[in-house]
């Protein structure tokens, strides 16, 4: 069935670094690919998306491009803030109408430090 | 953006009770909800798919006399752990889909109910 793996955490950066959060997947078909966050006790927001290859979801300054040669999305961001601390899940979609269920990565929690 | 709310949002049982969790869409119909549970550290993980007006499709292992799920209306999904167990402790979060100017429907989720169940 379709996967969703991404770095293991915690991830612990200074304000301003540089951050990458690498996922894959395996799908059966062609997903849409999805990174989400959750802020300390809230629900999980989405963060950005894309639905076919080579789109790049974009949003708050992290960025993902959806690589289907590569089956990934990778989650970049040029310069941490610590309001990014968060867990973020990437996950996917088999199917991009959103009417299905998503899979999720394990998560990955990120602490910036100032 | 929308909106999806769950009440409660912390709930602690006796062991053998019964909790009922709700999902509600506070600003938009949702023929469809999704229920998923979380254990610490680990990822969401679909237990069933909750459906208005029809009976919930539940995921491989999922015990569907356990955890019963009624889409009363197009705004609220209940989840009710039956004779709850300690081993039932989790994070239990909803999620429902709505329709955008594309035909791709945005899923958005509640904060989330923990229970605690001694």
């Amino acid at each position: 069935g379709d996967s969703v793996t991404q770095m293991e955490g915690p991830v612990t950066l200074s304000e301003e670094a540089f951050l990458t959060i690498n996922c894959t997947y395996t799908a059966t078909g062609y997903p849409s690919l999805f990174w989400y966050v959750q802020y300390p006790g809230e629900g999980l927001q989405l963060l950005l998306k894309a639905t076919k290859a080579d789109d790049k979801g974009s949003n708050k300054g992290f960025e993902a491009t959806y690589r289907k040669e590569t089956t990934s999305f990778h989650l970049e961001k040029g310069s941490v803030q610590v309001s990014d601390s968060a867990v973020y899940f990437c996950a996917l979609s088999d199917r991009g109408s959103g009417n299905t269920p998503l899979v999720f990565g394990k998560g990955t929690r990120l602490s910036v430090i100032a | 953006g929308a909106v999806v709310s769950q009440h409660p949002s912390w709930v602690i049982c006796k062991s053998g009770t019964s909790v009922k969790i709700e999902c509600r869409s506070l600003d938009f119909q949702a023929t469809t909800m999704f229920w998923y549970r979380q254990f610490p550290k680990q990822s969401l993980m679909l237990m069933a798919t909750s459906n208005e007006g029809s009976k919930a499709t539940y995921e491989q292992g999922v015990e569907k006399d356990k955890f019963l799920i009624n889409h009363a209306s197009l705004t609220l999904s209940t989840l009710t752990v039956t004779s709850a167990h300690p081993e039932d402790s989790s994070f239990y979060i909803c999620s429902a889909p709505r329709g955008g100017i594309s035909n791709y429907n945005e899923q958005f989720f509640g904060p989330g109910t923990r229970l605690t169940v001694l």
